[in-house]
C-alpha cells in the first residue's frame, strides 16, 4: 500500500526567504506526482504535475523535483510572500487504480511580513 | 471555462438521515474521482468512474456509501444512515482522459456535518 509522508508538518518563515517542502513515498511505481495548494474553505489548486519520466517541473517561483528511485519529491518556493501561506499537499498516482491519488498529510506554510 | 462544481457546499444532517452529494465535472472530462478529507489530513480516495462505469470502489468505507454516474457526467455520492464519523469534507475531481498521467482538477468540496 502506497504511503506518502510530508516533512515538515508546519513551517513559518519571514517574507523573502527561499524554502523547501519535502515529500516521500514508499512505492516507486508511480505514474505521476502532483503538488497542490489548499486554502482554508477552498478547493485544492494544482500547482505542478510531474510525470514519472520527468525529473522536475517549474512554474514561476515554484520548482518541483522528482527522484522516483528514492521515492522523493521536493517543492522549492523562491522569494516567499505572505500570499504563499497555505497548506501544501503532495499526491502520487499509481497502483492498480492508476489515476487514484494517494495524498500526504500536508505542510502548513506561514509566511510572515 | 467552468471548473468542477459541487453541491451543496455545506450540509448539516442528523444521524440516521441519508445524504446525497453532487459533483459536476469539467465538461467533457472522462474520469471522475471522489475523495474524503478529515480535518488536518490529506484527502483519501473513495471511488472513481471512467464515463459511467465505476472502475474502483475500494475506498468506500462500508456499504452505506455508494456512488453513481449514470450518464457519464454528473455524479452523486450517497451516504445512507449517516453517522457522526461520516463528518468530513467530500471532494470531487475530474480528469480529461482515462489514463494515469492526468492532472486532477478539484472542486470546492462539500463540508458534511452529522449531528
Amino acid at each position: 500500500k502506497q504511503e506518502v509522508t510530508q516533512i515538515p508538518a508546519a513551517l513559518s518563515v519571514p517574507e523573502g526567504e527561499n524554502l523547501v517542502l519535502n515529500c516521500s513515498f514508499t512505492d516507486s511505481a508511480i505514474y505521476n506526482l502532483q503538488w497542490f495548494r489548499q486554502d482554508p474553505g477552498k478547493g485544492l489548486t494544482s500547482l505542478l504535475l510531474i510525470q514519472s519520466s520527468q525529473r522536475e517541473q517549474t512554474s514561476g517561483r515554484l520548482n518541483a523535483s522528482l527522484d522516483k528511485s528514492s521515492g522523493r519529491s521536493t517543492l522549492y518556493i523562491a522569494a516567499s510572500q505572505p500570499g504563499d501561506s497555505a497548506t501544501y499537499l503532495c499526491a502520487v498516482a499509481g497502483g492498480t487504480s492508476y489515476g487514484k491519488l494517494t495524498f500526504g498529510q500536508g505542510t502548513i506554510l506561514t509566511v510572515h511580513p | 471555462g467552468a471548473g468542477v462544481s459541487q453541491s451543496p457546499r455545506y450540509k448539516v444532517t442528523k444521524r440516521g438521515q441519508d445524504v446525497a452529494l453532487r459533483c459536476d465535472p469539467i465538461s467533457g472530462h472522462v474520469s471522475l474521482y471522489w475523495y474524503r478529507q478529515a480535518l488536518g489530513q490529506g484527502p483519501e480516495f473513495l471511488t472513481y468512474f471512467n464515463y459511467e462505469a465505476q472502475q474502483d470502489k475500494s475506498g468506500l468505507p462500508n456499504d452505506r456509501f455508494s456512488a453513481e454516474r449514470p450518464e457519464g457526467s454528473i455524479s452523486t455520492l450517497t451516504i445512507q444512515r449517516t453517522e457522526q464519523r461520516d463528518s468530513a469534507m467530500y471532494r470531487c475531481a475530474s480528469t480529461p482522459w482515462a489514463s494515469g498521467g492526468n492532472e486532477q482538477f478539484f472542486g470546492p468540496g462539500t463540508r458534511l456535518t452529522v449531528l
